[in-house]
């Protein structure tokens, strides 16, 4: 089955550079996301990265996939108090049926950052 | 940029009440889906819909119901709430989209209602 594994906390200091990681154990998943959740909302598709890619950069964002490792991580750089959130990584897994796919999420990583 | 819209946004009531969350999407998307969260922060599937009139249940057996009579509406019902029901519920959408060679099925996410019951 796919399971996706999570650290609960991270806390870094404005400015610095924050690293999420995720591992997930399903080898076939062929796309992997982050999404983003503030305080009382839903949840925010930062990015995604397909299997074949090892590095994804957006702006402040950078995503590494290790595939041997079956390792994902989240870079945010110059972190700032708006980052602070719930951080989850997701992948796309079991096959459901009519061309749809379905999302295997981690528990999610609450980052927390101090001015 | 995501158009899906959930109420209310939050609600209080009582245990025994009916209830329905609403859930619409303006992007014509084909696959709708509801979560529930729990204070430890982890996502649940409970039901998900292919398209009009088609309704699964997720990984997560719980005792409401949804129905989708239109693309864009994908209501969840509980019939009688209990406390156990307190939770936060996510609506999403999704949709093939191309990217490359394959298509992703990017699910985007409704802002949330959150539920508690006394």
């Amino acid at each position: 089955g796919e399971d996706v594994e999570q650290s609960l906390f991270l806390s870094v200091r404005e400015g610095d550079s924050s690293v999420i990681n995720c591992t997930y154990t399903d080898s076939s998943s062929t796309y992997l996301y982050w999404y983003k959740q503030e305080p009382g909302a839903g949840l925010q598709l930062l990015t995604y990265i397909f299997s074949n890619m090892d590095m994804k950069q957006d702006q402040r964002l950078t995503v590494l996939l290790n595939k041997k490792d079956k390792h994902l991580s989240l870079r945010i750089a110059d972190t700032q108090t708006g980052d602070s959130a719930i951080y989850f990584c997701a992948e796309r897994g079991a096959y459901s049926g009519a061309g749809s796919y379905q999302l295997t999420f981690g528990k999610g990583t609450k980052l927390s950052v101090i001015p | 940029e995501a158009d899906i819209y959930q109420t209310p946004r939050y609600l209080v009531i009582g245990t025994g009440k009916k209830i329905t969350l609403e859930c619409s999407q303006t992007m014509g998307h084909d696959k709708m889906y509801w979560y529930q969260q729990d204070p430890g922060m982890e996502l649940h599937l409970i039901h998900y819909s292919y398209g009009v009139n088609s309704t699964e249940k997720g990984d997560l057996s719980s005792e409401s119901t949804v129905s989708r009579i239109r693309t864009e509406h994908f209501p969840l019902t509980l019939e009688s709430a209990r406390p156990s029901h307190t939770s936060q519920y996510l609506c999403a959408s999704s949709e093939s989209e191309l990217a490359g060679l394959l298509r992703t099925d990017t699910q985007y996410f409704g802002p949330g209602t959150r539920l508690t019951v006394l």
